[in-house]
């Protein structure tokens, strides 16, 4: 069964640093987003991505932030500078439809920023 | 700001009980409702995509409504099983916002 991909799963940064989180959605997919939860907090939507641009964002997701799809299956989110509040379970998923079909998770990426 | 509820928070059945959820929302402008599974050291599992006030679906013993009119969901899970034991999520989102997460319903199931 397909699945989405993300690495590293765990990746630890100093503050300050940039850093950048890989996707691999599921292949016939078209929408890609974003999705983080520090913890113990409700998870949080940071921006959508269709036909190669962004189609929404948060107000989490400022300048710091960018998505790209480099190529035609990675998925990618950069933190240009990292905080100590960026410290989070990042998660992407992909879906065939817009906001009214199901989304597909990936396995997540742990951030540490120390 | 836009706000999810959901509950209860957490709940604790027995093997073979029936038992279900409520996931409350802003009523105005619905545009979708998720529910999600969540299984700790997984990723949310989609169960149902609802878009339409008065939306009944169903997933083997797992079904969920759906009223925007009034702003709730339920999700109903019969004859609960231990493997039923997770975080079910539900997500609202309003046309021209983002999808926003309530903070969950943990179930566990007892055999």
């Amino acid at each position: 069964e397909p699945e989405v991909t993300q690495t590293p799963s765990h990746q630890v940064t100093q503050m300050g640093q940039e850093v950048i989180l890989r996707c691999v959605p599921i292949s016939n997919h078209l929408y890609f987003y974003w999705y983080r939860q520090i913890l113990g907090q409700k998870v949080e939507f940071l921006v959508s991505f269709y036909n190669n641009e962004i189609s929404e964002k948060s107000e989490i997701f400022d300048d710091q932030f960018s998505v790209e799809r480099p190529d035609g299956s990675n998925f990618t989110l950069k933190i240009r500078s990292t905080k100590l509040e960026d410290s989070a379970m990042y998660f992407c998923a992909s879906s065939e439809k817009a906001w009214n079909g199901e989304q597909y998770f990936g396995p997540g990426t742990r951030l540490t920023v120390t | 700001i836009l706000n999810v509820e959901q509950s209860p928070q957490s709940l604790h059945v027995q093997e073979g009980d029936s038992t279900n959820f409520t996931c409350s929302f802003p009523s105005s402008n619905f545009y979708a409702l998720h529910w999600y599974r969540w299984e700790t050291a997984k990723s949310p599992e989609a169960l149902f995509v609802m878009t339409l006030n008065g939306d009944e679906k169903k997933k083997g013993r797992i079904s969920a409504t759906l009223n925007t009119k009034e702003g709730y969901s339920y999700l109903y899970i019969k004859g609960s099983q231990p493997e039923d034991s997770a975080t079910y999520l539900c997500a609202f989102k309003q046309a021209g916002t983002a999808l926003i997460f309530g903070k969950g319903t943990t179930l566990s199931v007892s055999s």
